[in-house]
């Protein structure tokens, strides 16, 4: 079975910091990644996926992440954070035909961003 | 943009009750899946609902869980008689197909319901 790992339980950043998020997953086939965020008291949003194509993808609010095949990596990055990005991050992975056990999400990585 | 509703947003109860989380899934959906996060570990997978019936889940959706579509537009897990160990957010999630192929669509999740028990 596949499994995710993300490289940091609790990430500390000043504003305008530069971010990169680990996450490696365990998987030799076909896989959809995505990164989710949840913000405090809110429910999980998607930032970004990838499916195929050009393996650095932009999502929402300044957010990119880079799929390395070779590396089984999927990196979150940001170049400027803000104070409203603290949250807890989770990586995901699909692998396979559907959601169910295939859909794996990492442990997350909690963001504080200092203003 | 349309969401996935989830009710109650907290839900405390006894050990040994029965609860019922409720969810309305984005109306053009028709797959729907239960998660759960116990705090501070990850987000696990609990069962994935189509057709009217199950079609997959993990090895924690035992006999005390069930899910059930009651009418068009709810999606419902019940706990017959929850444990301690049961307390953790619920997220009920949906996709839809018809954006690209079935399985490469994103889970829209809802904003999940706490569940305490006491």
């Amino acid at each position: 079975a596949q499994s995710v790992s993300q490289h940091n339980h609790h990430v500390i950043l000043s504003e305008a910091a530069s971010l990169e998020l680990g996450c490696n997953y365990s998987y030799g086939g076909t896989v959809n990644l995505f990164w989710y965020v949840q913000y405090p008291g809110q429910h999980l949003q998607l930032l970004l996926k990838y499916f195929s194509g050009d393996p650095l993808v932009k999502g929402i609010k300044g957010f990119e992440a880079e799929f390395i095949k070779s590396k089984f990596s999927f990196n979150l990055r940001k170049p400027s954070v803000q104070w409203s990005d603290t949250a807890e991050y989770f990586c995901a992975v699909n692998a396979g035909d559907n959601y169910g056990q295939n859909f794996v999400f990492g442990p997350g990585t909690r963001l504080s961003v200092l203003p | 943009e349309p969401e996935v509703t989830q009710t109650p947003s907290h839900q405390v109860t006894q050990m040994g009750q029965e609860v019922i989380l409720r969810c309305v899934p984005i109306s053009n959906h028709l797959y729907f899946y239960w998660y759960r996060q116990i705090l501070g570990q990850k987000v696990e997978f609990l069962v994935s609902f189509y057709n009217n019936e199950i079609s997959e889940k993990s090895e924690i959706f035992d006999d005390q869980f069930s899910v059930e579509r009651p009418d068009g537009s709810n999606f419902t897990l019940k706990i017959r008689s929850t444990k301690l160990e049961d307390s953790a957010m619920y997220f009920c999630a949906s996709i839809d197909p018809n954006r690209g192929s079935s399985y490469n669509s994103p889970l829209h999740f809802g904003n999940g319901t706490r569940l305490t028990v006491t």
